[in-house]
């Protein structure tokens, strides 16, 4: 079954404790993203990546670092947690190739910075 | 303007209506466009591809106007069940990045 798993699913923490959520897929996708989603903003992508040791910017990268060291893992790492970004976070894990396109997105992690 | 927009929400509509969204794209160079649907705070899912000749799936239909740069879902014979936000989606030039517009929510009553 194609699955994107992240965790945790919910975290509460204090601002400037420094934080990791992990995501996971087992489709071989080479392409995975992060997003978060605010009321008001819609889902905004923060960092992709195309492959293996390849990262990028999206719209909102301040104050977030990832990597991805191998396919099937593209961790989200808060350095500094504020609570600007208490947010909704989504993983997507995803292929297009000709004609076929598929995404799926892992089930969210809710983030509170206090 | 922004580089996708869509009707604002929400739409209520009685089960067995039909109901149309709208979403426009900024970027004429954008690749490909799709339709998710999101429920509440669960993961959006992708519910079709929009192609320029237009396409259809059971009661959904969208069209792609690639001159006007509009996208449009139709969704005919509403079901509560379809009762959920809508997200457009543009697929950027070179294939790197995805750009959500902010959804419509549709409620469908009895």
């Amino acid at each position: 079954e194609a699955q994107v798993t992240q965790n945790p699913r919910y975290l509460i923490t204090v601002t400037g404790k420094k934080l990791t959520v992990t995501c996971s897929q087992n489709m071989n996708h080479e392409y995975m993203s992060w997003y978060r989603q605010d009321p008001g903003l819609g889902l905004r992508q923060i960092y992709y990546s195309m492959n293996v040791e390849v990262t990028d910017k999206g719209d909102v990268p301040e104050g977030y670092k990832v990597s991805r060291k191998e396919k099937r893992n593209f961790p989200l790492i808060l350095e500094s947690p504020s609570p600007n970004q208490t947010s909704l976070y989504f993983c997507a894990s995803s292929f297009w190739g000709g004609s076929k396109y598929e995404q799926y997105f892992g089930p969210g992690t809710r983030l509170t910075v206090t | 303007r922004k580089e996708v927009e869509q009707d604002p929400g929400p739409f209520n509509v009685p089960e067995g209506a039909t109901v149309a969204f709208n979403c426009t794209y900024s970027n004429s160079a954008s690749q490909s466009f799709f339709w998710y649907r999101q429920d509440c705070r669960k993961e959006p899912k992708l519910l079709m591809s929009v192609y320029s000749s237009g396409n259809e799936d059971g009661r959904f239909t969208a069209q792609l106007n690639r001159a006007s740069q509009y996208i449009s879902l139709l969704i005919r014979d509403s079901k509560l069940s379809d009762s959920a936000t809508y997200l457009c989606v543009v697929l950027g030039a070179g294939y790197s990045t995805l750009t959500f517009g902010k959804g419509t929510m549709l409620l469908v009553s009895p």
